[in-house]
Formats: structure tokens, C-alpha cells, sequence
């Protein structure tokens, strides 16, 4: 059962343009909610997080937003660079219940 | 400050062998998950311990597959007499404690001929 998707494989972006990536959850027991950024032959790397207590973060360039009515949340990065090239994966899991679960990835290009 | 570390990073194993992976969690932490990501799909939850603890193992295979987190030294992830659907990236994390971030070690890449 995918509780999680990121329905979106890949997004090309031109350098200095937003990303936005999206993600949709199922289980309304969601609580929390977690941006993963992954390079190739590598583990994936915390970026960013969001408890469902609020409906925006921003940390830098990265911005998660949350719609919990309609079990949806997006990253956007301002702008883009040629680093953030990589799979983004969006997590979720209810608080202080490990059981975390994780979207397919999306492959983020982006383009000098 | 090390992070998560695991070895090997690159498995080749035949048929009907056995696969140990290890972990060592970030200095601190004493929760550990472990993931598996076939080819071209996400990062799926296998199981969670703690110090000597399985906490929960719902994501694990019910044959072949066991995981330890003794008190000293790396937790384990063991699969015995391995088939090619094994063959994966198997990701750990570690965290604090329940609820915190976790974090990830760099994989090990299982490849079974």
C-alpha cells in the first residue's frame, strides 16, 4: 500500500528558477513529515521537516508547505542550483511512531 | 563526528549464501531502522531497535530475514540462503530516540548472482 507518493519521477529546472516538488499522503494519521535529499551511491541526507502543527517551514532556499486538508505537501527550493541535482524523497510518519514511510522519489535536475 | 557507517558498502553473494550487513548508529543514538530500496522504487521500512530490542519488525520478510542491535557493537542485518529478488541498496538509520530525525548511512549494496 503506497501511502505516500510522489507522482511526479523527475523535474528539470533552469539554475536560479523555483523547484517545486510535490508529494501526497494517504493515512490521516500522519503526523510529521520529512524531505530526504539522496545522491547517487549515497545514503539519504535529512533536508527538512514539518509537524502537522503548522503549515509552513523554511530553512535557506528550502520551504516545505502542508496542506493537511488535502494530504498534500511540496518543497520549494529558491533558487535553484546546480547542486541540488539529486532524488528528493518525502517521508511521513505519526509522531512519535517510527514507522516512517517514504514516497518513490523525484529526480531533480537542474540545468546551468 | 562520524555519522552512520556501513559495511560493507558492496555485497556480492550466490544464490542460497548468507548476507550480513552491518551498522553503526551516530554516537548517541541508540535507535536504529533499517530500509530497503529495490531499483527504481523508494525506501521501504524493514525494522526498528533498539539497544538489545526489536521494537518493530512489521516491515521484515517473515522468512530468511533477522536483525540484532546487541548492547556492544553494530546491529546486524542477516539474510540467509539469499535469492536475486534480495538484490537492493539496504539503507540504516539512526536516531536519538523515538521521534527524532533519523539519520542515514551511506548503504549497502547487495547484489546476489
Amino acid at each position: 500500500d503506497q501511502q505516500v507518493k510522489q507522482n511526479s519521477p523527475s523535474l528539470s529546472v533552469q539554475e536560479g528558477r523555483i523547484s517545486i516538488l510535490n508529494c501526497d499522503y494517504t493515512n490521516s494519521m500522519f503526523d510529521y513529515f520529512l524531505w530526504y535529499k539522496k545522491y547517487p551511491a549515497e545514503g539519504p541526507t535529512f533536508l527538512i521537516s514539518i509537524s502537522s502543527i503548522k503549515d509552513k517551514n523554511e530553512d535557506g532556499r528550502f520551504t516545505v508547505f502542508l496542506n493537511k486538508s488535502a494530504k498534500h505537501l511540496s518543497l520549494h527550493i529558491v533558487p535553484s542550483q546546480p547542486g541540488d541535482s539529486a532524488v528528493y524523497f518525502c517521508a511521513a510518519s505519526p509522531y512519535n511512531n517510527n514507522d516512517m514511510r517514504f514516497g518513490a522519489g523525484t529526480r531533480l535536475t537542474v540545468k546551468p | 563526528n562520524a555519522g552512520v557507517m556501513q559495511n560493507p558498502r558492496h555485497l556480492v553473494r550466490r544464490r542460497g549464501q548468507e548476507a550480513r550487513l552491518r551498522c553503526s548508529p551516530m554516537k548517541g543514538h541508540s535507535h536504529v531502522y533499517w530500509y530497503r530500496q529495490l531499483p527504481e522504487e523508494g525506501l521501504k521500512f524493514m525494522v526498528y531497535l533498539q539497544k538489545e530490542n526489536i521494537i518493530d519488525e512489521s516491515g521484515m520478510p517473515k522468512e530468511r530475514f533477522s536483525a540484532e542491535f546487541p548492547k556492544e557493537g553494530p546491529s546486524i542485518l542477516r539474510i540467509q540462503q539469499v535469492v536475486r529478488g534480495d538484490s537492493a541498496a539496504y539503507f540504516c538509520a539512526s536516531a536519538r530516540g523515538t521521534g527524532e530525525t533519523q539519520y542515514f548511512g551511506p548503504g549497502t549494496r547487495l547484489l546476489v548472482l
